[in-house]
């Protein structure tokens, strides 16, 4: 079993659809949750960032944490073409050295 | 203005030829990160230096070496390169253990 768990997809939504992104972890130690927006033939950036359980928005986008069910959410209102990219979550902790953690990525269209 | 770059951005070389890529920063960032990234995969951690520390993944192949001359720059050696080599390679930064890093654009090695 992988240390975190993320749905590949591919997935696909008209434009305006809330895109709703999640990934599943085993390890409890894990204290910071990342994700990054990864678009074709660039590096991830960082979208969002964010420490132990609870929510946090920037603009369209909102991050959820929920340690108790080792679970963590991105969601994305009124998508638009601009956000079709691959999304990594990822998470570390001081217990294993900082060292990112990653899911292996959602691909996510949208379409015009 | 880019944080974190990468040259080149692409690069071919040729089986078993030594390439270098290289990586600097405008940070100021301690932490520095390589990563391997293949297609539809997350990143890989190699190694990374934490100021002058260097710190080597327990399966990062040992035709993979990295030097650190100073803070901003970063060197990633690969001297006997293999077709299974190709791949992004991402480097990484940040300033302090606790933080999130932040990604370069990436190099994109081909190998002939």
């Amino acid at each position: 079993q992988k240390e975190v768990e993320q749905d590949p997809g591919p997935l696909s939504v008209p434009e305006g659809a809330i895109v709703s992104l999640n990934c599943t972890y085993s390890n409890s130690a894990f204290q910071y949750f990342m994700w990054y927006r990864q678009y074709s033939r660039k590096g991830p950036e960082l979208l969002m960032y964010t420490y132990s359980s609870g929510n946090k928005e920037d603009g369209r986008f909102t991050a959820q944490v929920d340690k108790s069910s080792k679970y963590i959410s991105l969601f994305i209102r009124d998508s638009q073409p601009s956000d079709s990219a691959t999304y990594l979550c990822a998470m570390y902790s001081r217990s294993n050295d900082y060292k990112l953690s990653f899911g292996a990525g959602t691909t996510v269209t949208v379409r015009a | 203005d880019a944080m974190v770059i990468q040259n080149p951005r692409y690069q071919v070389t040729q089986f078993g030829k030594p390439v270098t890529l290289s990586c600097s920063q405008t940070l100021n960032h301690n932490v520095m990160y390589w990563y391997q990234q293949k297609s539809s995969q997350a990143p890989k951690l190699l190694f990374h230096y934490y100021d002058k520390d260097f710190n080597n993944e327990a399966d990062t192949p040992d035709n993979f070496q990295s030097r650190r001359p100073n803070t901003s720059f970063c060197f990633l050696d690969i001297r006997s390169p293999g077709l299974g080599d190709a791949a992004m390679y991402l480097c990484a930064t940040k300033y302090r253990e606790d933080q999130p890093q932040h990604f370069g654009d990436g190099t994109r090695l081909s190998i002939l």
